[in-house]
């Protein structure tokens, strides 16, 4: 079993539509959990970044993050094309020096107008 | 002017050959990534390195090798390139103590 868990669709939705994406993790020592959006010939950019589990909220992004069930979720509210690209999530834990990250595979979303 | 940058961004070469990627980065971190990005595997740490005299293999380093020649750069190399090691290439920093990692633009590598 891998130890993080990404559906990589791909996702295709209309403007304005509520998208979830989602990531599972086998790992229960993962503490730190960022989602990463990549458009297309584009190296990653950090979008969000939670430590502890619950909501957080950023314009019309909201991270979740459920430590009991080891699942993190991304939220896109009023989805606009400029959204289309590829969203990965990424973990880490606290151990010691080691701020390596684990990386999901990545889901593709296509957001159409 | 870009944070992390990476050069070549293309490139294409033969099966045997010495290719060196390099990154250069203006942030000022102290740690520096390389990675690979292959359709359906996701992002692949290949080696890492905390400071100057620091390197370290990631989870698929064989085949390559690195060298940080300032705070500011690391480079890698596939000595004998093959085949296998097509993929797009990132370079990536991150602050001491901070899981945020920042990425260049990444190199497309074509190995024929």
């Amino acid at each position: 079993q891998k130890e993080v868990e990404q559906d990589p669709g791909p996702l295709s939705v209309p403007e304005g539509a509520i998208v979830s994406l989602n990531c599972t993790y086998s790992n229960s020592a993962f503490q730190y959990f960022m989602w990463y959006r990549q458009y297309s010939r584009k190296g990653p950019e950090l979008l969000m970044y939670t430590y502890s589990s619950g909501n957080k909220e950023d314009g019309r992004f909201t991270a979740q993050v459920d430590k009991s069930s080891k699942y993190i979720s991304l939220f896109i509210r009023d989805s606009q094309p400029s959204d289309s690209a590829t969203y990965l999530c990424a973990m880490s834990w606290s151990g010691g020096s080691n701020y390596k990250l684990t990386f999901g595979k990545g889901t593709l979303l296509t957001v159409n107008p | 002017d870009a944070d992390v940058t990476q050069t070549p961004r293309n490139r294409i070469t033969k099966t045997g050959k010495r290719i060196m990627l390099e990154c250069s980065q203006t942030k000022g971190h102290d740690r520096m990534y390389w990675y690979r990005q292959d359709p359906g595997l996701g992002l692949r740490l290949i080696y890492y390195s905390f400071d100057v005299k620091d390197i370290n293999k990631g989870e698929i380093s064989d085949g390559y090798s690195v060298s940080r020649q300032a705070q500011a750069k690391f480079s890698l190399s596939l000595e004998s390139a093959i085949p296998n090691q097509t993929a797009l290439y990132f370079c990536a920093t991150s602050d001491f103590n901070s899981y945020e990692q920042y990425f260049g633009p990444g190199t497309r590598l074509t190995v024929t």
